[in-house]
């Protein structure tokens, strides 16, 4: 299986500071890449697909980049509403579809 | 706009059966694929199972071949997980979601609320 690694496992920002989220794949999985963000009690919610699309709704403060191995998840300038857990989601090896552990994004 | 159920989740002891339920609404439910996707208590997300528009691809997680079956109703507009032989690592909330692609490169787009199962003595 594929295993992604995301880092930094939590962080905290203040509002209005831009916020990188990295995740890397053991092996390359081209742009199959998605970014989800996961509210407290919430199910998730696609953010970001194919590595670079912002999904339909989606703010635009919130951005992805990335190929091959390495992938960012950016928000340019954080609000109080993005306080989440944020999880990147490989769909290269299918079916062995695999996410990464996840990034708990506080405010400082 | 689109609505997933997911219903059927509980109290269970190890070895045990239970089957989840997702109904769908707001779309044409026939027309995309589907998953199981599940959250153990203060873990991250485990994809489960998947199933294609007709039902002939299906494809598990190791950790549960053999112990669950996916299968669908596209008549009822319903997706189902039946679970055997349930273990203490089951526990998990347990989410039913829509494959926006549809070419085995799955982007979930819409997710059900959950339902929570809990395997226990």
């Amino acid at each position: 299986d594929i295993q992604m690694t995301q880092s930094p496992s939590s962080l905290s920002a203040s509002i209005g500071d831009r916020v990188t989220i990295s995740c890397r794949a053991s092996q390359t999985i081209s742009t199959y890449l998605n970014w989800y963000q996961q509210k407290p009690g919430k199910a998730p919610k696609v953010l970001i697909y194919a590595a670079v699309n912002l999904q339909s709704g989606v703010p635009s403060r919130f951005s992805g980049s990335g190929s091959g191995t390495d992938f960012t998840l950016t928000i340019s300038s954080l609000q109080a509403e993005d306080v989440a857990t944020y999880y990147c989601q490989q769909s290269y090896s299918t079916p062995s579809i695999t996410f990464g552990q996840g990034t708990r994004l506080e405010i400082k | 706009q689109v609505q997933l159920v997911e219903s059927g989740g509980g109290l269970v002891k190890p070895g045990g059966t239970l089957r989840l339920s997702c109904a769908a609404s707001g779309f044409t439910f026939s027309d995309y694929y589907m998953s199981w996707i599940r959250q153990a208590p203060g873990k991250g997300l485990e994809w489960v199972s998947y199933i294609t528009t007709s039902g002939n691809t299906i494809y598990y997680a190791d950790s549960v071949k053999g112990r669950f079956t996916i299968s669908r109703d596209n008549a009822k507009n319903s997706l189902y997980l039946q679970m055997n032989s349930l273990r203490g690592e089951d526990t998990a909330v347990y989410y039913c979601a829509r494959d926006a692609v549809g070419e085995l490169r799955p982007t979930f787009d819409y997710w059900g609320q959950g339902t929570l199962v809990t395997v226990s003595s």
